[in-house]
């Protein structure tokens, strides 16, 4: 069973905050993962993807990824109202599976 | 820049009904899918599709399912007889060769809802 956990939220963080946000994975087997961000209705937009063990620096967002401990995580700097959003981890082999996402509310 | 386009954006039926949801994936694109969000849950996966045919499909994907790429845009998917639990944001993406690990893009969704 391949499962992606994703704590729901909300978390609520301040304009100007780094909000950090993470993501568990249970099959092994996948190798590339994937941040995407869902506006209400909307469908999910690709912020970035990892691949490699360690850190990933675009712009305000860093994707880190540990898989020894099966564990992903997104750190959004200089957080803006605009950024409040769901966002969803995904791991693949081909097919997407995606977590829950975590709702993200960032107060202005 | 090119993009996924799904049409409708909005479909209503009733319960046993067929309905076909339509998508235009990105025309270099050779990978398909088809993806389902029922309204508060997680993204689910439903097909992958290449060179015509299923290449992988979850077990949400039965035998009332089926995708078609009846010309060199469309991709289709059919539901045969629409159930309440159908209701849901239907979503196209397609990746350039469907490498492990590729970057899949989205469409808006149809939202399709069964009375």
């Amino acid at each position: 069973q391949k499962e992606v956990e994703q704590n729901s939220g909300p978390l609520s963080v301040p304009e100007g905050a780094i909000a950090s946000l993470n993501c568990t994975y249970s099959d092994r087997v996948s190798q590339s993962f994937f941040w995407y961000r869902q506006y209400s209705g909307k469908s999910p937009e690709l912020i970035m993807s990892i691949y490699s063990n360690g850190d990933k620096e675009d712009g305000r967002f860093t994707a880190q990824l540990n898989k020894a401990s099966q564990y992903v995580s997104l750190l959004i700097r200089d957080s803006q109202p605009s950024d409040s959003a769901t966002y969803l981890c995904a791991a693949s082999r081909r097919a997407l599976t995606f977590g829950s996402g975590t709702r993200l509310q960032v107060q202005p | 820049e090119p993009e996924v386009t799904q049409t409708p954006s909005h479909q209503v039926t009733q319960m046993g009904q067929e309905v076909i949801l339509r998508c235009v994936p990105i025309s270099n694109h050779l990978y398909f899918y088809w993806y389902r969000q029922i309204l508060g849950q997680k993204v689910e996966f439903l097909v992958s599709f290449y060179n015509n045919e299923i290449s992988e499909k979850s077990e949400i994907f039965d035998d009332q399912f089926s995708v078609e790429r009846p010309d060199g845009s469309n991709f289709t998917l059919k539901i045969r007889s629409t159930k309440l639990e159908d209701s849901a944001m239907y979503f196209c993406a397609s990746s350039e060769t469907g490498l492990a690990g590729e970057t899949q893009y989205f469409g808006p969704g149809t939202r399709l809802l069964v009375l």
